[in-house]
């Protein structure tokens, strides 16, 4: 089955860039998706890349996807307080529609003063 | 109002007793899911629901049980509550869109310490 890997602790200063990583082994990830959660609540999807395209730009964040090496990352432009929060790699395997989300351990983001 | 419900929010049981985790949804969705998240670990998939007739087990799925009382009500249950089932869980639901695109909503979660 599918094995995602993240590293579990980031610190940024604030107003720097956060780059967070995952690797995942299903080459037939279909979409990748990125969760955040925040303190104290459930997860939210935050933003989202399909298979075909290898970068996704929303506002502050940027996801790229290297399908090659099965490496996806989130960048976080100008890094706030607000952002601190344990973010989930997630990649769903295959169109199937028995095919299922699986989550990372989450990255938890602090940022220095 | 939330669109994915979970009650109790917070829950301390003794070991060996029975306990019961419910979810409710209003936002339509054929698909459930429920995880527990432990630190260091992620969230893994205990059991999910396709629509009211599917059942089906997920990673860890030992131990607990399930119930897909209706098209918006899913509940875990913890036939013999034991210490490592101490943890956060989480209800989630889904629904498919166009190309298999699938966006989980969770619930805000549900505290259980065993004792």
């Amino acid at each position: 089955g599918e094995d995602v890997e993240q590293s579990l602790f980031l610190s940024v200063r604030e107003g720097d860039s956060s780059v967070i990583n995952c690797t995942y082994t299903d080459s037939s990830s279909t979409y990748l998706y990125w969760y955040k959660q925040e303190p104290g609540a459930g997860l939210q999807l935050l933003t989202y890349i399909f298979s075909n395209m290898d970068m996704k730009q929303d506002q502050r964040l940027t996801v790229l996807l290297n399908k090659k090496d099965k490496h996806l990352s989130l960048r976080i432009a100008d890094t706030q307080t607000g952002d601190s929060a344990i973010y989930f790699c997630a990649p769903k395997g295959g169109y199937s529609s028995a095919s299922k989300i699986i989550f990372g351990s989450g990255t938890r983001l602090s940022i220095r003063p | 109002d939330a669109d994915v419900t979970q009650t109790p929010r917070n829950r301390i049981t003794k070991t060996g007793k029975r306990i019961m985790l419910e979810c409710s949804q209003t936002k339509g969705h054929d698909r459930m899911y429920w995880y527990r998240q432990d630190p260091g670990l992620g969230l893994r998939l205990i059991y999910y629901s396709f629509d009211v007739k599917d059942i089906n087990k997920g990673e860890i799925s030992d131990g607990y049980s399930v119930s897909r009382q209706a098209q918006a009500k899913f509940s875990l249950s913890l036939e013999s509550a034991i210490p490592n089932q101490t943890a956060l869980y989480f209800c989630a639901t889904s629904d498919l869109g166009p190309e298999g695109r699938e966006t989980q909503y969770f619930g805000p979660g549900t505290r259980l310490l065993v004792l």
